[in-house]
């Protein structure tokens, strides 16, 4: 079974740049897997930040944005503020209507 | 404004049945696909499955197939997750959501854009 995979932690400094990756254990994403990058906070439902690889949802800073970076899908932070700490998952669709979430990434802002 | 209501709790016994709802409005619920998150205590998130309201096509996760069951009621905008025999590990958080986009007059369970707040189920003896 393929398994999605992604930085389990990664911190960025206020005001940096971060770029969290979306990989498969096998082979490359590309668009057809339509990436998606959801942020969670403690206690919170996930929100929908990017889809289709690079549209931003409705409502989400334009400080994130979404890409293909090599073989991986990317989510890059520009400007992180201290309310960008939170847990990021990407999830990619496999086809015949399934999809599957990442591990997760810990973001810490400090 | 597209809303999904979840009931906030649930707590059973192990070997009890159960079956958790969402409530679709704001949005014509027989067009779009409707997703399962489970989120066990400290973990990530896990897709379990998707329905269409629409015809009731449902797919599973490898990994949830057997293990519960999604069903939807059309005429009251509603899905369900439901289990026959509740487990101790079955205790998680299950969100719900719309999947997306549509095109061409049909839509596909591509990505998530709406969430429900999710339903805590504790099963404990």
């Amino acid at each position: 079974q393929t398994v999605v995979t992604q930085e389990p932690s990664f911190s960025v400094s206020p005001g940096g740049t971060v770029t969290l990756t979306c990989g498969l254990s096998s082979g490359s994403v590309s668009t057809t897997y339509y990436p998606s990058w959801y942020q969670q906070t403690p206690g919170q439902a996930p929100r929908t930040l990017i889809y289709s690889t690079n549209s931003r949802s409705s409502g989400v800073p334009d400080r994130f944005s979404g890409s293909l970076l090599g073989n991986k899908a990317a989510l890059t932070i520009t400007g992180a503020q201290a309310d960008d700490e939170s847990d990021y998952y990407c999830m990619l669709y496999m086809g015949s209507g399934i999809s599957v979430f990442g591990g997760g990434t810990k973001l810490t802002v400090l | 404004e597209v809303h999904l209501a979840q009931p906030g709790a649930e707590v059973k016994k192990p070997g009890e049945s159960l079956k958790i709802s969402c409530k679709g409005s704001g949005y014509n619920f027989t067009s779009y696909w409707i997703g399962w998150v489970r989120q066990m205590p400290g973990k990530g998130l896990e897709w379990m499955g998707v329905i269409h309201p629409g015809d009731s096509d449902t797919r599973y996760s490898p990994s949830f197939q057997g293990q519960v069951t999604i069903s939807a009621d059309k005429s009251i905008s509603t899905a369900y997750l439901q289990w026959s025999s509740l487990k101790a590990s079955d205790t998680a958080i299950y969100y719900c959501a719309r999947q997306l986009p549509c095109t061409g007059g049909y839509c596909y369970p591509y990505y998530f854009d709406s969430w429900g707040q999710g339903t805590l189920v504790t099963v404990s003896s």
